[in-house]
């Protein structure tokens, strides 16, 4: 597509259910970044992809945190036993060719994580 | 490890009036890039600097990195309605990562 996509853009769960986060990166972009905003703060780093493999989950908050990426191409940011703290917006972004940080990284839309 | 850190978090601008928006990293970085977020928006990328001292322009906006690299700043000329939102810095130590700052939030009055 023309640009990184992230479905769904608002989520709202109850506290205790797990959560699925969708992302699909431009086409072609070998590096996929996942990062938390919540409400009036930065980007907080969550996880890096290169390819399919992830070298860097180092920004993942907790255990019930995980993600994936097959193909190469979507990836699943995946929250279980979601938290009211999980309640923020998760954007990804995808760049080029990653493994150095002069590659632009183009920001999805977000997904506003709501847990009641 | 690394943190980069944003002053001011809000700045409140009179239509016309110029600011400046400043970044500051503990370590040394290897570039930074700096993104504007537009109200219920997402980050977009503006510009990047990897030179030390480094100076670019896009149109009224004004981007420096400090000699040591270790910071940046952001200047804005003649602030115009379309320049709210959130500017954020995200600096580099040379590897994919990018941490970014908190952000300055732009309010204009016009």
């Amino acid at each position: 597509g023309a640009g990184v996509s992230q479905s769904p853009s608002n989520k709202v769960t109850e506290k205790g259910k797990d959560v699925e986060l969708r992302c699909d990166p431009i086409s072609g972009h070998t590096a996929l970044y996942w990062y938390r905003q919540s409400l009036g703060q930065g980007l907080e780093f969550l996880i890096y992809f290169q390819g399919n493999s992830a070298p860097d989950k180092s920004g993942l908050p907790s255990d019930r945190f995980s993600a994936e990426r097959t193909g190469g191409s979507v990836s699943t940011l995946t929250i279980q036993r979601t938290q009211q703290e999980d309640s923020a917006v998760y954007l990804c972004a995808s760049s080029p060719s990653g493994g150095t940080s002069t590659d632009t990284q183009y920001f999805g839309p977000g997904t506003r994580l709501t847990v009641l | 490890g690394q943190q980069v850190m944003q002053i001011p978090q809000y700045q409140h601008v009179q239509e016309g009036e110029d600011f400046t928006t400043y970044c500051n990293s503990s370590t040394t970085l290897s570039n930074i890039q700096w993104y504007k977020q537009r109200p219920g928006g997402h980050p977009v990328f503006l510009i990047q600097l990897v030179k030390s001292g480094e100076v670019k322009k896009q149109k009224r906006l004004t981007f420096q990195f400090g000699e040591a690299k270790k910071n940046s700043s952001l200047h804005i000329t003649a602030t115009q309605t379309t320049d709210v939102g959130t500017y954020f810095c995200a600096g580099s130590e040379g590897f994919y990562k990018l941490s970014f700052g908190a952000g300055t939030t732009v309010t204009v009055r016009a």
